[in-house]
């Protein structure tokens, strides 16, 4: 089956540190991969996402590449800032089956 | 453009009473999604609708969980009778194409519900 797996948390991080969490995936065929992000006390919104192998994700200075070779789409910021602090969710989707499978989520917390 | 409306967002209840959360789609979305998040956990799939045809539902625990979405617009999510198990928060989600694209989903706020 489908299935997502995300690196343990908590992170936390000084301000301008460089970020990575990462993501693997298990699935069939050719899914699409998406990082959602939520923010304390809203709804997941998406960052960004990859709908094919070697395409790049970039949204607010967060990039994800879709690496089909290691089955991983692991998340990246070159410098974090304190509005950055959420629960960070890689999820795919199949082409032919819209559900998101999502990984466990990752808290991150980021201090001035 | 207004984004996905859910009521109500918190709810308490005793064990073996009923409850019902409701999900506003952003207008014109064909598909809505009900998941499942757990405490700590990613959200899970509990039921898929194509308008107003359920699509997917192998997920949704049928003894006790029940979802309608009348008209292919609005929908509703039962559970009767609750269960401790079920506290954690129901999360609603839609997107305009039909369910085998990958079109990208707009999630509501959730409501999160405590069973005592």
């Amino acid at each position: 089956g489908n299935s997502v797996t995300q690196m343990e948390g908590p992170v936390t991080l000084s301000e301008e540190a460089f970020l990575t969490i990462n993501c693997t995936y298990t699935a069939t065929g050719y899914p699409s991969l998406f990082w959602y992000v939520q923010y304390p006390g809203e709804g997941l919104q998406l960052l960004l996402k990859a709908t094919k192998a070697d395409d790049k994700g970039s949204n607010k200075g967060f990039e994800a590449t879709y690496r089909k070779e290691t089955t991983s789409f692991h998340l990246e910021k070159g410098s974090v800032q304190v509005s950055d602090s959420a629960v960070y969710f890689c999820a795919l989707a199949r082409p032919s089956y819209g559900k998101l499978t999502f990984g466990q989520g990752t808290i991150l917390t980021v201090h001035p | 453009e207004a984004g996905v409306v859910q009521s109500p967002r918190y709810k308490i209840i005793e064990k073996k009473q009923p409850v019902a959360f409701w999900c506003n789609p952003i207008s014109g979305h064909n598909t809505l999604y009900w998941y499942l998040q757990n405490l700590g956990q990613g959200p899970e799939l509990l039921i898929r609708y194509e308008n107003e045809e359920a699509v997917d539902d192998s997920q949704l625990p049928k003894d006790r969980f029940s979802a309608e979405r009348l008209k292919g617009v609005d929908s509703t999510l039962k559970i009767q009778p609750a269960e401790l198990g079920d506290s954690a928060v129901y999360l609603c989600a839609s997107s305009p194409g039909t369910s085998g694209s990958t079109d990208t989903q707009y999630f509501g706020p959730g409501t999160r519900l405590t069973v005592l």
